[in-house]
This record gives structure tokens, C-alpha cells and sequence, in this order.
């Protein structure tokens, strides 16, 4: 079961596109790459997922390079409600979920 | 729109006490998750269950206990609250698809402190 990398802060101008990056380059071939945010002390809420293709949704897009080892997550247009926690996670057995710290968003006025 | 109802929200608890904390899904989900989130941590997996009936520990299962007695419902259970066990505990499920977990959807969480 694949294990994530993030940075564990980023900064980012309201408005402008943020993108936040993920490591998992023990990812296998059948997992596919999740993201959540987690705002304030709130539940973490599911964004996105995908597999091999680049995924687009209303919150955002997910960038997975070829070799599947990394992904971005970009949202277009960064408002302060977006300050939160992200978490990459690679979708595995049950037992194995693994959140690790995620990246704390900054999103600057 | 309930999706994951977690209760209580909050609770203060004395050394050795015991508690449980509901998790109530209506959204007919397979599978159901038990989390702790300690300050400035990502979330641990305590216990899960993949249907109604079934339990299986998580990474830090010691001194919870849970019950999967009804579909809609995972109860999570503190035998002898310790002041280790203060956290945060959210609640998740999903449907699932076949050995992975699909998309997760949480509960509120519910804030336990022991003194």
C-alpha cells in the first residue's frame, strides 16, 4: 500500500490558482490517488479522485504525471474559504488508509 | 441530507470511566471507519467494520472497543477512558468497491476530553 508525500504548508493569493502537490511512487496500478480537505477542526471532505487520467470536477482538477508517482491537485481560483488541511491519499485496502499530515493552505488576501 | 451523524459532539470523561460514541449512516454504506485525530496529526484509524456483523482493528485499536449491530450504526466504545485516549474521533463510511475503500464520507467529529 502506497504511502504519500506533501508539503506541509504552501501559500497562495487569493484568486490565483493553487496547486498542491503529492508524492506516491510506490503507488500500485489498481490504487487510485484521493484527495480531502479538512477545514478548521471540521470532517475531511472528499474532492476528487482518479486513476490515470487528469480528473475535473466543480472544486477542482487532479493532475496525475504519466508514470503515476505524482499528482497535483489544482483549484482555479483560490478563495479564503479554501484555507484548510488537504490530504493526498492513494485508495487502498481498509486497514491501510493512510492521511499522514496533508498540506496546511494558506490563502492570502 | 444527515449523511454521518456522530454523538455526542462533545464529552468530558474522568480517568477510568467509560463511554460510547454513535455513528449513524443513512446512506446504506457497506462499510464504516472509526478515527482518532490528535492536534497538529492526520488521522489514525482505530476500527472498521465492512458490514453489518463484522469489526476488524485499524492501527491503534488498544483500549477501544466497537459494535456493528445494525447496518446504519458503528458504536465505538471506551471500556477505562485514559488521558491518552483525549482526541478528537471522527466517524467515516463508504460504499466501497470490492477490497478499497471508495470515497470517504465523515461525520462532525465528537471531542473527548479525559481528566
Amino acid at each position: 500500500d502506497a504511502k504519500t508525500t506533501q508539503p506541509p504548508s504552501m501559500d497562495c493569493a487569493e484568486g490565483r490558482a493553487a496547486n498542491l502537490p503529492c508524492n506516491h511512487s510506490t503507488i500500485s496500478g489498481n490504487e487510485y490517488v484521493y484527495w480531502y480537505r479538512q477545514i478548521h477542526s471540521q470532517g475531511p471532505q472528499y474532492i476528487i479522485h482518479g486513476l490515470k487520467n487528469n480528473e475535473t470536477n466543480e472544486m477542482a482538477s487532479l493532475i496525475i504525471t504519466e508514470d503515476r508517482k505524482s499528482s497535483t491537485l489544482i483549484l482555479p481560483h483560490a478563495t479564503l474559504r479554501d484555507t484548510a488541511v488537504y490530504y493526498c491519499i492513494t485508495n487502498s485496502r481498509h486497514d491501510k488508509i493512510i492521511f499522514g499530515k496533508g498540506t496546511r493552505l494558506h490563502i492570502l488576501p | 441530507n444527515a449523511g454521518v451523524t456522530q454523538t455526542p459532539k462533545f464529552r468530558v470523561l474522568k480517568t477510568g470511566q467509560s463511554m460510547t460514541l454513535l455513528c449513524a449512516q443513512d446512506m446504506n454504506h457497506e462499510y464504516m471507519y472509526w478515527y482518532r485525530q490528535d492536534p497538529g496529526m492526520g488521522l489514525r484509524l482505530i476500527h472498521y467494520s465492512v458490514g453489518e456483523g463484522t469489526t476488524a482493528k485499524g492501527e491503534v485499536p488498544d483500549g477501544y472497543n466497537v459494535s456493528r449491530l445494525k447496518k446504519q450504526n458503528f458504536l465505538l466504545g471506551l471500556e477505562s477512558a485514559a488521558p491518552s485516549q483525549t482526541s478528537v474521533y471522527f466517524c467515516a463510511s463508504s460504499q466501497g468497491q470490492g477490497t478499497t475503500t471508495g470515497e470517504l464520507f465523515f461525520g462532525e467529529g465528537s471531542r473527548l476530553t479525559v481528566l
